[in-house]
C-alpha cells in the first residue's frame, strides 16, 4: 500500500491564481481531512468527507473548495490564492469517522507571492 | 467547541531523563485522546490513544500517556529520553458524543533532547 499520497509537494503561486492539491489513499477509508499547518497554530482543520459524495467545513474552510467524487481521492482547491493560505497543507485519512488512527500524507508546502 | 492546549512551546531534556509533555482539553461527551509525532519534513505518525479503560496507556517507540478526567489532561510521557525521540509532538482530542469525527489537534510542542 502507498498509504496516503500527495502532489504536489512543492508549489509557488501568484496572488489570485487558482490550483488544486491532490490527495489519495489506497486504503479504502471512508474518512479524509485536510489541515493546514503554520508555526505557533498547529493543524487546523480546512474540511473533512465521512464519505464518498459527502463533504462538511472544519476550522479554517474559507478560500478552499473539496469534493469527494471516489473513495480514494479528496483534492483541495484553491480557486483564488493569498498570502494568507501559505502554509504546509496535510491530507489524512482513516478507516470511519470513529475512533481510529488517522495516517497522513507528507504534505504539500504551498507559498503565494 | 473541542479544544486543546499543549501549554509548553519547547521541552527540553537531558538524554536518560524522564520526559513529560503536556496536554489539556475540552470536549463536550467522552474524549477521544491522541498523540501524534512530526519529525522533520514528515507528515504526522500516530502514538497512541485512550479511547476508553485504563487511564494509562502505551505506545509507540516506549511512550505512554496518562489520561486523568478529572483535570481533563492526557500528558505523554517516557521514563528514559532519547536523542532521537526530539520531534515535535501533537495532542489531538475528537468527542466520543460527535457524528462528525472531526479531530482537533493543540499548537505542538518541541521535544529537543539533549546528549
Amino acid at each position: 500500500n502507498a498509504g496516503v499520497t500527495q502532489t504536489p509537494k512543492f508549489q509557488v503561486l501568484k496572488t489570485g491564481q487558482s490550483m488544486t492539491l491532490q490527495c489519495a489513499q489506497d486504503m479504502n477509508h471512508e474518512y479524509m481531512s485536510w489541515y493546514r499547518q503554520d508555526p505557533g497554530m498547529g493543524l487546523r482543520l480546512i474540511h473533512y468527507s465521512v464519505g464518498a459524495g459527502i463533504t462538511d467545513q472544519g476550522e479554517v474552510p474559507n478560500g478552499y473548495n473539496v469534493s469527494r467524487s471516489t473513495t480514494e481521492d479528496f483534492p483541495l482547491r484553491l480557486l483564488s490564492a493569498a498570502p494568507s493560505q501559505t502554509s504546509v497543507y496535510f491530507c489524512a485519512s482513516r478507516i470511519n469517522r470513529s475512533w481510529g488512527e488517522q495516517y497522513f500524507g507528507p504534505g504539500t508546502r504551498l507559498t503565494v507571492t | 467547541a473541542q479544544s486543546v492546549a499543549q501549554p509548553e512551546d519547547q521541552v527540553n531534556v537531558a538524554e536518560g531523563n524522564p520526559l513529560t509533555v503536556k496536554c489539556t482539553y475540552s470536549v463536550s461527551g467522552n474524549p477521544y485522546l491522541f498523540w501524534y509525532v512530526q519529525y522533520p519534513n514528515r507528515g504526522l505518525q500516530f502514538l497512541l490513544k485512550y479511547i476508553t479503560g485504563d487511564n494509562l496507556v502505551k505506545g509507540s517507540y516506549g511512550f505512554e500517556a496518562e489520561f486523568n478526567k478529572s483535570q481533563t489532561s492526557f500528558h505523554l510521557k517516557k521514563p528514559s529520553a532519547l536523542v532521537s525521540d526530539s520531534a515535535l509532538y501533537f495532542c489531538a482530542v475528537s468527542s466520543g458524543s460527535s457524528n462528525t469525527g472531526k479531530l482537533i489537534f493543540g499548537q505542538g510542542t518541541t521535544l529537543q533532547v539533549k546528549p
